[in-house]
């Protein structure tokens, strides 16, 4: 079936620092792919999203690449914030149309 | 363009007792699922719903149930509540086919269920 792997946190970084949360998916056909933030207390948003290979996906400073040859869609910001502490959630929808989640990362940045 | 809006936001409720969650999907929206999302955990597909037909379930006993009104908003039924059972209910919307693959999901904020 399909299904979504990602780095285990917590992550806890500085203000400023370079953040990568890695994704890898199995899945049939050809999904979509999706990062979804969750802060505390409040339900998920849609963070970015790729549709199809080399897709690169883009919203506040994160970027994903949709890479067919290593099923991956890694999350990266070149210099994070205090208010991107967050749970962070790869997920796909393949042919069944339905979302498959990660467990979620939790991402703690420090000042 | 209105979002995802549930109600109750928080609730408390007795082992045993039965509770019924509510959820307005975004406008537009033809399909919605429900998720439970157990503390420290990702959320778990419960089931979905499309024209008022479950059109499919996630590994969950029976005693979840939905139901998906003409008007699309939706309700999540659980009955004999047990203790394992408390978690973040979250209800999504999206629009049928390929605009699922396009667009994704457009999750609600939630229900936080207790039952003691």
């Amino acid at each position: 079936g399909d299904s979504v792997t990602q780095m285990e946190g917590p992550v806890t970084l500085s203000e400023e620092a370079f953040l990568t949360i890695n994704c890898t998916y199995t899945a049939t056909g050809y999904p979509s792919l999706f990062w979804y933030v969750q802060y505390p207390g409040e339900g998920l948003q849609l963070l970015l999203k790729a549709t199809k290979a080399d897709d690169k996906g883009s919203n506040k400073g994160f970027e994903a690449t949709y890479r067919k040859e290593t099923t991956s869609f890694h999350l990266e910001k070149g210099s994070v914030q205090v208010s991107d502490s967050a749970v962070y959630f790869c997920a796909l929808i393949a042919n069944d149309y339905k979302l498959s989640f990660g467990a979620g990362t939790t991402v703690t940045v420090r000042a | 363009e209105t979002g995802v809006t549930q109600s109750p936001t928080h609730l408390i409720k007795t082992r045993g007792q039965q509770v019924t969650l509510r959820c307005s999907s975004q406008s537009g929206h033809n399909t919605v699922s429900w998720y439970q999302q157990a503390l420290g955990q990702g959320p778990q597909f419960i089931f979905q719903y499309y024209r008022e037909e479950e059109n499919g379930r996630g590994n969950f006993p029976p005693r979840f149930s939905g139901l998906q009104f003409p008007n699309y908003s939706s309700e999540l039924n659980v009955n004999a509540l047990e203790l394992d059972d408390s978690a973040l209910y979250l209800c999504a919307s999206t629009l049928a086919g390929t605009g699922t693959k396009e667009y994704g999901y457009t999750f609600g904020s939630g229900t936080r269920l207790t039952v003691v």
